[in-house]
Parts: structure tokens; sequence; C-alpha cells
């Protein structure tokens, strides 16, 4: 079965102070690992997917990076509008493309 | 390209009613899975159907059954209705690289 467990629970920062938030997974066989930013009370938007160990992709203030066992999301001199919960997701090879998303990790930036 | 919408936006319910959520999916994605959200929770699997034909449940009892259409639109219908049920139900369908591409949600409330 799937496993997917984010860390920390609740991340407070101050603008500009940049951190990192913790994806681990257990999964037989990645087809692909995905972060997602839900804002209260809407869907998740999807950010990025990883598909490999060593693979990181970006997007403005967000990096994503993967390794065998955990991925990262990094943020750069977060701003306030970063001020979300980011989930993340891991979808294996067995059988269809169901992904299994963890609890996720509520950051809020102060200004 | 227009994206996932679901309807209602609200909806409150007695214990033991039925209820029926839609979503029309992304322009072009012939797949589309349900979650439920419960607060503070990540998005839990109930069912993925892939050009009409379920392709994957998750832990759900039978009483939360679905439906997909030709045009790849999509129902979620919850018989006899229990206060747990009240969560945020999201509609998602899938993109070519398996992100998913969520709509607003519909939020349950069971009194």
């Amino acid at each position: 079965e799937d496993q997917v467990t984010q860390s920390p629970e609740a991340l407070r920062l101050q603008e500009g102070e940049s951190s990192s938030l913790n994806c681990s997974y257990t999964v037989s066989g990645l087809r692909g690992l995905f972060w997602y930013r839900q804002d209260p009370g809407k869907g998740p938007e999807f950010l990025f997917t990883l598909y490999s160990a060593g693979e990181e992709k970006e997007k403005e203030r967000l990096k994503a990076t993967l390794t065998k066992k955990e991925s990262f999301l990094h943020i750069t001199a977060p701003k306030p509008e970063d001020s979300a919960t980011y989930l993340c997701a891991v979808a294996g090879t067995g059988g269809s493309y169901i992904p299994t998303f963890g609890r996720g990790t509520s950051l809020i930036v102060h200004p | 390209e227009t994206g996932v919408t679901q309807s209602p936006t609200h909806l409150i319910k007695t214990r033991g009613q039925q209820v029926t959520l839609r979503c029309s999916s992304q322009s072009g994605h012939n797949t589309v899975s349900w979650y439920q959200q419960a607060l503070g929770q990540g998005p839990q699997f109930i069912f993925q159907y892939y050009r009409e034909e379920e392709n994957g449940r998750g832990n759900f009892p039978p009483r939360f059954s679905g439906l997909q259409f030709p045009n790849y639109s999509s129902e979620l219908n919850v018989n006899a209705l229990e206060l747990d049920d009240s969560a945020l139900y999201l509609c998602a369908s899938m993109g070519s690289s398996y992100e998913q591409y969520f709509g607003p949600g519909t939020r349950l409330t069971v009194t």
C-alpha cells in the first residue's frame, strides 16, 4: 500500500524567510510524485510532477526535488500570497493511476 | 480550455437522505476521479472512471456510487447520508502525465 507522510504539519514563516517542506513516501514503483497547492475551501491546484530521483522542477519561488524516499518543496523568499496548504501525492505502478495524498503542510507567511 | 467545474457549491442535507453531486471534466480529459476531503485532511480517493467504466475504488461503502457520461461529465451519488459524510467533495480530471486537475469542490453538510 502506498503511503505519504508530510512534515511539518504547520509552518509559520516571516516574509523572505526561506524554508523547505518534506514529503516522505513508500510506493512499489513510482509512476509520479505530485505537488499541489490548496487555498482554504478550494480545490487543490496542480504545481509539479516528478518522475525519478534527482529530478528538479521550479516555478517562481517554488522548487521541488526528488530522492528515492522523499521529496522537498523549497520555498525561496516567500511572500504572504504563498500562504496555503501544500499537498504531496504519489502514484505507484500497481494498477490504475490513482494517487495517494498526504495530509498536507499548512504554510502561513507573515508580512 | 475550460477547467473542471462542480455543482452545487454548497449543500445541506439531513441524515438518511440521498445526494447527487455533478462534475464537468476539463476539455479532452477522459478520466475522472472523486475524492472526499475532511477538514485538516488530505483528499481521500473514492473512485475513478475511465471512458464510462469504473477504473478503481477506494475504501468507501457501496452507498457511494458514480457515473461517467459519454461527454466525460460525472456524478457522485451518496445514499443514506451519515453525519460523517460531511466534507468537501472534489472531482478531478487526469492530464496526460497523470496529474490531477481539481474542481472547486462541493461542500456537503449533513445534519
